[in-house]
């Protein structure tokens, strides 16, 4: 099983559209959570941690499920920029020094 | 000026070569990180310098060398490559004990072994 797994898509949605994606980690110990997002030959960025209590950031709000060890990524309103892969990250320690990435959810948004 | 640069950007070697990729970091990061991403496979961590401690990842072959002279500086050290090893490969720092996770790569280098 990997340690991280995520639909690899591609999720096709229009403007304006509401897309959301999950992500589950093997590893029960796992510390901190993030979505990281990579443009088509560009080098990965991050978008946002996770936090237990769950977060928002304007149009993305990220969830956390511990028991479930699944991760979420919901996006309203979806503009063309945000046509990406998004890539579920999970690290293995406190440090942050371990991270583990999963193999990303592709999105295109259409107008 | 970007904060971590990788060179070069594309490289073509033999698989009787020895090359080396370089990276650098303006950041004032503590932490130094070699990742592989190969077609349709997830981000693969090979190396990483931590707190002036190398940590790696033991299914790195060993035609894969790191070094890291200081905490901007980092090389990995190519020799006898497989045509398998084709990817890119991205450097990247971070601040261990600061914004927990939060890595900043470089651009990446593309490697083809022929």
């Amino acid at each position: 099983r990997k340690e991280v797994e995520q639909d690899p898509g591609p999720f096709n949605v229009p403007e304006g559209a509401t897309v959301a994606f999950n992500c589950t980690y093997s590893n029960s110990a796992s510390q901190s959570f993030f979505w990281y997002r990579q443009d088509c030959r560009k080098e990965p960025k991050l978008l946002m941690s996770v936090y237990s209590s769950g977060n928002e950031d304007g149009r993305f709000t990220a969830q956390l499920n511990r028991a479930s060890q699944y991760i979420s990524l919901l996006i309203r309103d979806s503009k063309l920029s945000d046509s990406a892969t998004y890539l579920c990250v999970v690290s293995r320690n406190n440090a942050g020094n371990m991270l583990t990435f999963g193999g990303g959810t592709r999105l295109m948004v259409k107008p | 000026e970007t904060g971590v640069t990788q060179t070069p950007r594309h490289l073509v070697m033999g698989m009787t070569n020895k090359k080396s990729l370089k990276c650098e970091q303006h950041l004032g990061h503590n932490a130094m990180y070699w990742y592989k991403q190969s077609a349709k496979k997830p981000l693969e961590l090979m190396f990483v310098y931590s707190l002036e401690e190398r940590v790696e990842n033991n299914s790195v072959p060993s035609r894969f060398s790191p070094e890291c002279p200081n905490s901007s500086h980092l090389f990995l050290h190519l020799h006898t490559l497989q045509p398998e090893d084709s990817a890119l490969y991205l450097c990247a720092s971070s601040q261990v004990g600061g914004r927990s996770g939060e890595l900043f790569f470089g651009e990446g280098s593309r490697l083809t072994v022929l």
